[in-house]
């Protein structure tokens, strides 16, 4: 089955402890990219990395960092996580799309609740 | 001014109403526009894109593009309960996986 999973699903942790939420895709997708949702505030992009070994920053980047060594894996790094951190996080890929072909549909992970105390 | 604007909800209707989602976006770059639907608790799931200017219909849903008015909409016809969600309306701003979000719009459908 064609899925991006993400882990862990739910984790509480307190300021300071780094952490890792995990992203792996079986698609064979060249884009990724991570999302944090936040109530009124809709999905907000962090990080994406168009290929292997290429990382740009979003939106809103400051707080975390990404990895790109595999191209089926793309994982988040909160080096000391603080509270303002909390959020619900997606991981998403998808194709590289060009010129309106809408090849560039994202597929989304089932998310990650993170808490930070 | 945000990039991409919905209005936020909710938005009620009864079933089987036509339910009617409207976008604004900003940048007239932008090439290709997508509604996602999200269910509370869930992460979203696309529903249609469209990239040309007029109407695209797939069954129940139709989404209309009008760029020269930066504005994209989703109609939805016989609004079934089951279409309760929040639906979040996207924009690739030069078509190249430069995604923007708006907040989403919660639609209930009321038996």
């Amino acid at each position: 089955e064609a899925q991006v999973t993400q882990n862990p699903r739910y984790l509480i942790t307190v300021t300071g402890k780094k952490l890792t939420v995990t992203c792996s895709q079986n698609m064979n997708h060249e884009y990724m990219s991570w999302y944090r949702q936040d109530p009124g505030l809709g999905l907000r992009q962090i990080y994406y990395s168009m290929n292997v070994e290429v990382t740009d920053k979003g939106d809103v980047p400051e707080g975390y960092k990404v990895s790109r060594k595999e191209k089926r894996n793309f994982p988040l790094i909160l080096e000391s996580p603080s509270p303002n951190q909390t959020s619900l996080y997606f991981c998403a890929s998808s194709t590289q799309g060009t010129g309106g072909s809408g090849a560039n549909v994202l597929t989304f992970g089932a998310g990650s609740r993170l808490t930070v105390l | 001014q945000k990039e991409v604007e919905q209005n936020s909800g909710p938005l009620s209707v009864p079933e089987g109403a036509i339910a009617s989602l409207n976008c604004t976006y900003s940048d007239r770059g932008s090439q290709s526009f997508f509604w996602y639907r999200q269910y509370s608790g869930k992460s979203p799931e696309l529903i249609m894109f469209i990239y040309s200017n007029g109407d695209k219909e797939d069954g129940r849903f139709t989404a209309q593009l009008n760029k020269a008015s930066q504005y994209v909409s989703l109609l939805i016809r016989d609004s079934q309960p089951s279409d309760s969600a929040t639906y979040l309306c996207a924009v690739d701003v030069w078509d190249n996986n430069d995604m923007r979000f708006g907040a989403g719009t919660r639609l209930t459908v009321k038996p």
